[in-house]
């Protein structure tokens, strides 16, 4: 089955730096990647995803960028604010026709953005 | 955007009771709903999937008769946790997803303690 391997564990950054989160997958029919946040007691929410006919996608700070051939993506978060501060997480899956399959997630980043 | 609401929230509940947690999709058709299950500062973990009208498929380790799992309509699923003990303390999540939607809507989890 797939397997998502997500680094570092925890990410510290100076409010205004960039912020990088590298994923890794391993089933190569994985097709739909999206990164969420958490905050403390709520549920993942969205914020950003790219199927595997895009090589990346950007929204206002964020983007993701998609290596099929390396199975690997990335989380780029530009022009850190304190309030970025949560825990990232990126996941891989599957859509066969008008089916999503089950979502696999990375262990989750840690990130503190200190002002 | 497509919602799914999760109730309750919190619950707190005497070892050997049992707990039901309830998710509806709001505006769409939820054909597949998957529970996960969070310890803390940990990742979620797929605990089941349930496509309506059938029964759930549990993944492995996870007690189908302990986690109780109900998807008899195209917006609610339920997910009772019976005979609770204090080890069944977690955070529980769910996801729904749909042929119209790309992609998954969480709840916003349920925090359950079990004294």
């Amino acid at each position: 089955g797939e397997n998502v391997e997500q680094h570092p564990s925890t990410l510290s950054v100076q409010e205004g730096d960039s912020a990088v989160i590298k994923c890794t997958y391993s089933d190569s029919a994985s097709n739909y990647f999206p990164w969420y946040k958490q905050e403390l007691g709520k549920g993942p929410q969205l914020i950003i995803d790219i199927r595997s006919n895009v090589g990346e996608k950007k929204d206002q700070r964020i983007a993701v960028t998609l290596n099929k051939t390396a199975k690997h993506f990335s989380l780029h978060i530009t022009e850190t604010q304190p309030e970025d501060s949560a825990v990232y997480f990126c996941a891989a899956s599957q859509r066969y026709g008008g089916s999503q399959g089950n979502l696999i997630f990375g262990k989750g980043t840690k990130l503190s953005v200190k002002p | 955007g497509a919602v799914v609401s999760q109730h309750p929230s919190r619950v707190i509940c005497k070892s050997g009771t049992s707990v039901k947690i309830e998710c509806r999709s709001l505006d769409f058709q939820a054909t597949t709903m998957f529970w996960y299950r969070q310890f803390p500062k940990q990742s979620l973990m797929l605990m089941a999937t349930s496509n309506e009208g059938s029964k759930a498929t549990y993944e492995q380790g996870v007690e189908k008769d302990k986690f109780l799992i109900n998807h008899a309509s195209l917006t609610l699923s339920t997910l009772t946790v019976a005979s609770a003990h204090p080890e069944d303390s977690s955070f529980y999540i769910c996801s729904a997803t749909s042929p119209n939607n790309y992609g998954y809507t969480f709840g916003s989890g349920t925090r359950l303690t079990v004294v």
